[in-house]
C-alpha cells in the first residue's frame, strides 16, 4: 500500500523559510524510474506544480519559482523535503506531495495536503 | 494563469453525459499522450482518474473516459451521479525540463 503524508508548519510569517516534510511507504526512492513531486494549490484556485525528485537526485523546479525552492530526499527515512525561501502571503497554499509514475509520468498517489497560511 | 485551458465550469443532470475540454499547444497536450485528468472532491486531494489520454487507473469508473485532438484533449462522463460532483484538471507533460502544466481548473455542477 502506497501512502504519503506531508508534515510541516500551518503558519509561517512573511520572509520566513518554509520547510515541509514528506513521509512516504510502499514504494522506494532508489528504485529505477521513480520520483516524487510538490504541487500546491492557493484557496479555491488551481493546482500548481513547484518541484520534482528522482531517484537518481535529479531535479525540477517550476520556473517562476526556480529560485526560491530546494528539494532533498533521504531515502533512508522514505522522506523528501521541500524549503521555499522568502515567502509572502500569496504563497498560502495547501501543499501536496505525490508520487509519479514512471510510464505515464502522472500523479498517482498523493498525500492529504499541509495548508500554510503566510501571516505575520 | 495556467498554462492549460479548461472551462470554468459545466453542468449536467443525472444520467447525462458532459464533455471537459483541455487546450494547451504544440509544445504540450499537441506534443505528448502524457496527458492525464485529476478529480477533486471540496477538501480532498486530487485523485488521478485518467493516464496517457485515455487509460484508467485500476479502480476507476468506466463512467470517465479520455481523447485528445491536436492540442485538445478531453475528459467525458458519462451518467453522471451525484457523486462526480466535483473539482476536474487536466494536466500535461511539456518536456523533461517541465513534467507538468496543469489545467485551470474546471467545477463539475450535477443539476
Amino acid at each position: 500500500q502506497i501512502t504519503l503524508k506531508e508534515s510541516g508548519p500551518t503558519l509561517v510569517k512573511p520572509t520566513q523559510t518554509l520547510t515541509l516534510t514528506c513521509t512516504f511507504s510502499g514504494f522506494s526512492l532508489t528504485t529505477h524510474g521513480v520520483s516524487v513531486g510538490w504541487v500546491r494549490q492557493p484557496p479555491g484556485k488551481a493546482l500548481e506544480w513547484l518541484a520534482l525528485i528522482y531517484w537518481d537526485d535529479d531535479k525540477r523546479f517550476s520556473p517562476s519559482l526556480k529560485n526560491r525552492l530546494t528539494i532533498t530526499k533521504d531515502t533512508s527515512k522514505n522522506q523528501v523535503v521541500l524549503t521555499m525561501t522568502n515567502m509572502d502571503p500569496v504563497d498560502t497554499a495547501t501543499y501536496y506531495c505525490a508520487r509519479r509514475d514512471y510510464g505515464s509520468g502522472a500523479l498517482d498517489y498523493w498525500g492529504q495536503g499541509n495548508l500554510v497560511t503566510v501571516s505575520s | 494563469q495556467s498554462a492549460l485551458t479548461q472551462p470554468a465550469s459545466v453542468s449536467g443532470s443525472p444520467g447525462q453525459s458532459i464533455t471537459i475540454s483541455c487546450t494547451g499547444t504544440s509544445s504540450d497536450v499537441g506534443s505528448y499522450n502524457l496527458l492525464s485528468w485529476y478529480q477533486q472532491h471540496p477538501g480532498k486531494a486530487p485523485k488521478l482518474i485518467i493516464y496517457d489520454v485515455s487509460k484508467r487507473p485500476s479502480g476507476v469508473s468506466n463512467r470517465f473516459s479520455g481523447s485528445k485532438s491536436g492540442n485538445t484533449a478531453s475528459l467525458i462522463i458519462s451518467g453522471l451521479q451525484a457523486e462526480d460532483e466535483a473539482d476536474y484538471y487536466c494536466s500535461s507533460y511539456a518536456g523533461s525540463s517541465t513534467p507538468w502544466v496543469f489545467g485551470g481548473g474546471t467545477k463539475l455542477t450535477v443539476l
